[in-house]
């Protein structure tokens, strides 16, 4: 079975401080690996996908990287704004395209 | 505004009631997916249409049900209603590929309160 593990569930950090978001994946057949980012009571916002393995994509002062078995997701000079809980999600390579989502991480930026 | 409308944007009713949640998809999007968001589980995926044939099912109840309709809209049925419903329920839409990854677009959900 398709399975997502995020860590850390929270963190907090200063204006400033960078950091990375870890999301650990098992799936047979990976089509794809998302990351939303998720404001409370709003839908999921879409971020990235990752294809392959060595795959990086940016976006502002996010960057995602992909790994066979991991993806991180750098937060590099955060600014308040960017408090959220950060979802990973992976697509596997079956008939059906549901995502299977990690139970997310929880950023609170400090200015 | 993702294009992804979802109504009611809030809901509170009694345990053994019933209730029908709301999705309109993105204009072009053929697919709909539901799913649930609880406190302690994240978000569960329960059922995916694509247009109008059920595709796949997840962690969707017995008490629960959906439908898509030629319009493409999709309505999620939830039954006999229990406190443990009570979640945030979304919908998400994309255009099915039939190669490669498909990004979901997320309504601002509904949620759902059941006393």
């Amino acid at each position: 079975e398709d399975q997502v593990t995020q860590s850390p569930e929270a963190l907090r950090l200063q204006e400033g401080e960078s950091s990375s978001l870890n999301c650990s994946y098992t799936v047979s057949g990976l089509r794809g690996l998302f990351w939303y980012r998720q404001d409370p009571g709003k839908g999921p916002e879409f971020l990235f996908t990752l294809y392959s393995a060595g795959e990086e994509k940016e976006k502002e002062r996010l960057k995602a990287t992909l790994t066979k078995k991991e993806s991180f997701l750098h937060i590099t000079a955060p600014k308040p704004e960017d408090s959220a809980t950060y979802l990973c999600a992976v697509q596997a390579g079956t008939g059906f395209q549901k995502l299977v989502f990690g139970t997310g991480t929880r950023l609170l930026v400090s200015p | 505004d993702s294009g992804v409308t979802q109504t009611p944007k809030h809901l509170i009713t009694a345990t053994g009631q019933r209730v029908t949640l709301r999705c309109s998809p993105r204009s072009g999007d053929l697919s709909v997916y539901w799913y649930q968001q609880s406190l302690d589980q994240g978000l569960q995926f329960l059922i995916h249409y694509y247009n109008g044939e059920e595709r796949a099912k997840g962690n969707i109840l017995e008490r629960f049900s959906a439908q898509q309709f030629p319009d493409l809209h999709s309505e999620l049925n939830l039954s006999s209603l229990e406190l443990g419903d009570s979640a945030l329920y979304f919908c998400a839409s994309s255009v099915e590929g039939s190669t490669g990854a498909n990004v979901l677009t997320f309504g601002a959900g509904s949620r759902l309160t059941v006393l």
